[in-house]
Formats: structure tokens, C-alpha cells, sequence
């Protein structure tokens, strides 16, 4: 299957500083990616919409300025959780939808961040 | 409100047994149909997706979908402790993000 990869798999941070996630596509182009903020058994939750060459599409409750999210090319988009606090620790995961006759979306390996 | 609901479980079956695990949307415009498993602590990874009303097999795994009825289920046939993990349900509306489940606890008992 397709390939998701995302950097880094867990981030320990000081409260107040900023976190970059990076999710890239290895084998395919993405135009639009997600990513999504699963806290300990929940289910995942999505957050933004990520398109490429134009803003992001946050979700109702998401801080657009504190999640800021930029996807420069086809097959880049990071996240940033400026000013990061205990209550953003969380995993976080990216994904990107393949595009043709059978959709379908494969997921980073996911980002563990704890904010102290 | 778009939602994908699924039994928390934990679903418990033997070793070799055939594990049901069922979810119910409630979009209509959902078009295509996903299961994921996912692991503490690790990411989902995609399982099966069907798109038409019947069964997909695939291996050990049987997808199935009743969109007039809004429901998707997910066999799994002799079961093995290493499928013992987190199921998660997804719908999605064509070109839209995936909506999720919360998933359904299986644990496979040797």
C-alpha cells in the first residue's frame, strides 16, 4: 500500500514552545491531507484539512493560529502547535487519500507529543 | 451531525473463533466504508474499505455493507491472539475527510 511518512514519533517540549510535525508521501501525490488528534482511547478526531497550495480547512473548535498548518508541496505538510501546553499533549497523525477509481487513506505513523 | 457508531466492547473471542465486529453510520452521502486496526499506541492501518452493498473478502477478513440499512460489519475468521487490538469503523463522503468510529476492543483469548 501507499506510504505515509511522519516525523518525528514523539516529542518531549517545555510548555510555551512551538512543535513542527512533518507528513510526507512517499510513493504518491497528495493534494489533500488530514490530520487528526487521537487522545488515550478516543477515537480519532479530525482537526484540519490540509490542501496543498492554498489554507488549510480547520474543524470547528480547532485554534487555526495555534495549529498552523503548511502544505508547501504534492507530497509535504507539516503541523505546528505553537506555544504548546500540557492539555495539546496528545498523538497526533497525519494521513493522505490516494486519488483514482478506489479512494482510500493511508495514515503518518504518528506523532506522540508531550508538552511538560 | 455525521456520526459512525461502534460497540466499545471489549469484544472477547477464543483462539480460531470468528470475530463480529459491527458499525452503524448515519450519512447517507457515505460512500465508501473503512476498517482500520489499530494498536496501542501505534497508528491505524487500513484493513479493508468496501464501496457496494454485499460482501468483500479478503483473506481471513469479510467486509460487509447494507447502506439501507447504514450498517458495516467486519468478520474475522479464525481468530488469532495477534488480531487482538482496537477496530476502528470509518465513512466517508466522497472527497470529503474520513469520519471515524471509536472503535471496538477485540481481544483474542488463546
Amino acid at each position: 500500500g501507499a506510504v505515509v511518512s511522519q516525523h518525528p514519533s514523539w516529542v518531549i517540549c517545555k510548555s510555551g514552545t512551538s512543535v513542527k510535525i512533518e507528513c510526507r508521501s512517499l510513493d504518491f501525490q497528495a493534494t489533500t491531507m488530514f490530520w487528526y488528534r487521537q487522545f488515550p482511547k478516543q477515537s480519532l478526531m479530525l482537526m484540519a484539512t490540509s490542501n496543498e497550495g492554498s489554507k488549510a480547512t480547520y474543524e470547528q473548535g480547532v485554534e487555526k493560529d495555534k495549529f498552523l498548518i503548511n502544505h508547501a508541496s504534492l507530497t509535504l505538510s507539516t503541523l505546528t502547535v505553537t506555544s504548546a501546553h500540557p492539555e495539546d499533549s496528545s498523538f497526533y497523525i497525519c494521513s493522505a487519500r490516494t486519488q483514482g477509481e478506489s479512494e482510500k487513506l493511508f495514515f503518518g505513523s504518528g506523532t506522540q507529543l508531550s508538552v511538560l | 451531525q455525521k456520526e459512525v457508531e461502534q460497540n466499545s466492547g471489549p469484544l472477547s473471542v477464543p483462539e480460531g473463533a470468528i470475530a463480529s465486529l459491527n458499525c452503524t453510520y448515519s450519512d447517507r452521502g457515505s460512500q465508501s466504508f473503512f476498517w482500520y486496526r489499530q494498536y496501542s499506541g501505534k497508528s491505524p492501518e487500513l484493513i479493508m474499505f468496501i464501496y457496494s452493498n454485499g460482501d468483500k473478502e479478503d483473506g481471513r477478513f469479510t467486509a460487509q455493507l447494507n447502506k439501507a440499512s447504514q450498517y458495516v460489519s467486519l468478520l474475522i475468521r479464525d481468530s488469532q491472539p495477534s488480531d487482538s487490538a482496537t477496530y476502528l469503523c470509518a465513512a466517508s463522503n466522497s472527497g470529503y475527510a474520513l469520519n471515524f468510529g471509536k472503535g471496538t476492543s477485540l481481544l483474542v483469548t488463546p
